[in-house]
C-alpha cells in the first residue's frame, strides 16, 4: 500500500484478555519496527524485524509480549493476558533499504485501553 | 543506550514567530530525522538529513545536521496555528532509531 497500515485503529478489552494488533508495512520496505507510546510520551521501541527475523526485540516489556512477522510483509505484536499498564497507542513504522534506509514512516497506530 | 536530549520541552509562541527546537547526543549519528506528530496519528516525518553540515529545508521548516553529529536543530519561521503539535527528533544509526522526548508546540492565533 501506500503507506503503513495498522489495525484496529482503536481496542478497548478486558484485563486479562488476549490482544492481536496488526501492520502492514509500505511495500517492499525491509524493515520494520514496532514502538509504544503512553499518553503524552515519547516513542517507546519494542522490536525491530530485518525481513521475517527479529534481530532486536529488547524492548518486549515482558514474555507477555511477542511480535511476528510473515512473508517479509506484515507483522502481528500479541500482547497476553493484557494488563492495564498495558494502555497506550502502539506504533508501527518501517524502513527501505538502501538510499532511503534512515526514513522511517509510520501508521497511524493502534490505540489500546485495557479495562 | 544512546540518548537524545531535546529541548524546550513545550513553547507556547505568536502566530508570525519564528521557532528553533534543537537535539543533542552524547554520541554520534549517520542520520538525523525530525518528526511531526498531531494528536491521534502517527509522527509523519519532516526532514531527513545524512550529512554533517547539511542544512535543508521543506517550506518554512529548515533542519541542520550539527558538525560534530550529535546535534541537530530544526528552525520554524512565520508560524501558523496548524504547526500546533509535537515535534520529535531522531538519529539513527544501524538499524536503529532513536528518539528525542518531542518538543509541543503551541501556536496563539
Amino acid at each position: 500500500g501506500a503507506g503503513v497500515s495498522q489495525s484496529p485503529s482503536n481496542k478497548v478489552t478486558e484485563k486479562g484478555k488476549d490482544v492481536e494488533l496488526r501492520c502492514d508495512p509500505i511495500s517492499g520496505h525491509t524493515a520494520l519496527y514496532w514502538y509504544r507510546q503512553s499518553l503524552g510520551q515519547g516513542l517507546e521501541f519494542l522490536i525491530y524485524f530485518q525481513g521475517n527475523s527479529a534481530p532486536d526485540k529488547s524492548g518486549l516489556p515482558s514474555d507477555r509480549f511477542s511480535a511476528e512477522r510473515t512473508g517479509g510483509s506484515v507483522s502481528t505484536l500479541t500482547i497476553q493476558r493484557t494488563q492495564q499498564e498495558d494502555s497506550a497507542v502502539y506504533l508501527c513504522a518501517s524502513t527501505g533499504g538502501g538510499a532511503n534506509t534512515g526514513e522511517l514512516f509510520f501508521g497511524e497506530g493502534s490505540r489500546l485501553t485495557v479495562l | 543506550g544512546q540518548q537524545l536530549n531535546q529541548s524546550p520541552q513545550s513553547m507556547f509562541i505568536q502566530e508570525g514567530e519564528d521557532v528553533s527546537m534543537n537535539c543533542t547526543s552524547s554520541s554520534i549519528f549517520n542520520t538525523w530525522l525530525w518528526y511531526k506528530q498531531d494528536p491521534g496519528e502517527g509522527p509523519v516525518l519532516l526532514i531527513a538529513l545524512y550529512k554533517a553540515g547539511e542544512l535543508t529545508s521543506n517550506g518554512r521548516l529548515t533542519a541542520q545536521f550539527g558538525i560534530t553529529r550529535k546535534d541537530s536543530f530544526l528552525n520554524i519561521s512565520a508560524s501558523i496555528p496548524s504547526d500546533v503539535g509535537i515535534y520529535f527528533c531522531a538519529g539513527y544509526n544501524f538499524n536503529k532509531f532513536y528518539f528525542g522526548s518531542g518538543t509541543k508546540l503551541n501556536v496563539k492565533p
